[in-house]
């Protein structure tokens, strides 16, 4: 089944530094990466997601690459602010999964500065 | 999107006894998914529960011990039975939304056994 691995499992940066998050995934036949954020005390939130029929997507101070030959997916934060503190998950799912199962990575702990 | 919510958001139980957890969502889908979330842990899916349908289940999770409900397209349970220490988790609600099939999480259900 497919497998996906994070790092880093913590991220401090300075308020206005960027953030990038690193995950990889086993199945070649995955075909859409999301990317949430859980706030303490919260269910995980939905922030940017990508197919694998596109290499990069943006959305703000917010940005998505994906590497399908390397089975490789990150997340770019660009000039953080202190609110984008959070737990950070990555997830692939993969067309072999009849019921459109999320596997979702280990978590980064993003920490940013004022 | 979707807008889920979950009852109770919060309860201490007693060892033995059986918690049922509520979901629902603003609109109408096809699946919905329970996950468990222990302490500073990922995501671990528990079951796929699909409205007119048996839920299907993950390696390690029986539905002796967490029955699932799902009576319409807008609701559904997750009993908790006969619960240990072991069952202290926060267990996330989740929804797929079709077209573009994203996937929403409920601000969870935060459990504690004693």
């Amino acid at each position: 089944g497919e497998n996906v691995e994070q790092h880093p499992s913590t991220l401090s940066v300075q308020e206005g530094d960027s953030a990038v998050i690193k995950c990889t995934y086993s199945d070649s036949a995955s075909n859409y990466f999301p990317w949430y954020k859980q706030e303490l005390g919260k269910g995980p939130q939905l922030i940017i997601d990508i197919r694998s029929n596109v290499g990069e997507k943006k959305d703000q101070r917010i940005a998505v690459t994906l590497n399908k030959t390397a089975k490789h997916f990150s997340l770019h934060i660009t000039e953080t602010q202190p609110e984008d503190s959070a737990v950070y998950f990555c997830a692939a799912r993969s067309m072999n999964t009849g019921f459109q199962k999320l596997v979702f990575g280990t978590g980064t702990r993003l920490l940013v500065s004022p | 999107s979707a807008v889920i919510s979950q009852k109770p958001s919060r309860d201490i139980c007693q060892r033995g006894t059986s918690l049922t957890i509520q979901c629902q969502v603003d609109s109408q889908v096809t699946m919905m998914f329970w996950y468990r979330q222990q302490p500073g842990q990922s995501l671990t899916l528990i079951a796929t529960a699909n409205q007119g349908s048996e839920a299907t289940y993950e390696s390690g999770f029986v539905i002796d011990k967490f029955p699932i409900s799902r009576p319409n397209l807008t609701f559904s349970t997750l009993t908790v039975s006969n619960m240990s220490p072991e069952d202290s988790s926060i267990y996330l609600c989740s929804v797929l939304v079709p077209n573009p099939d994203e996937q929403y999480f409920g601000p969870g259900t935060r459990l504690t056994v004693t």
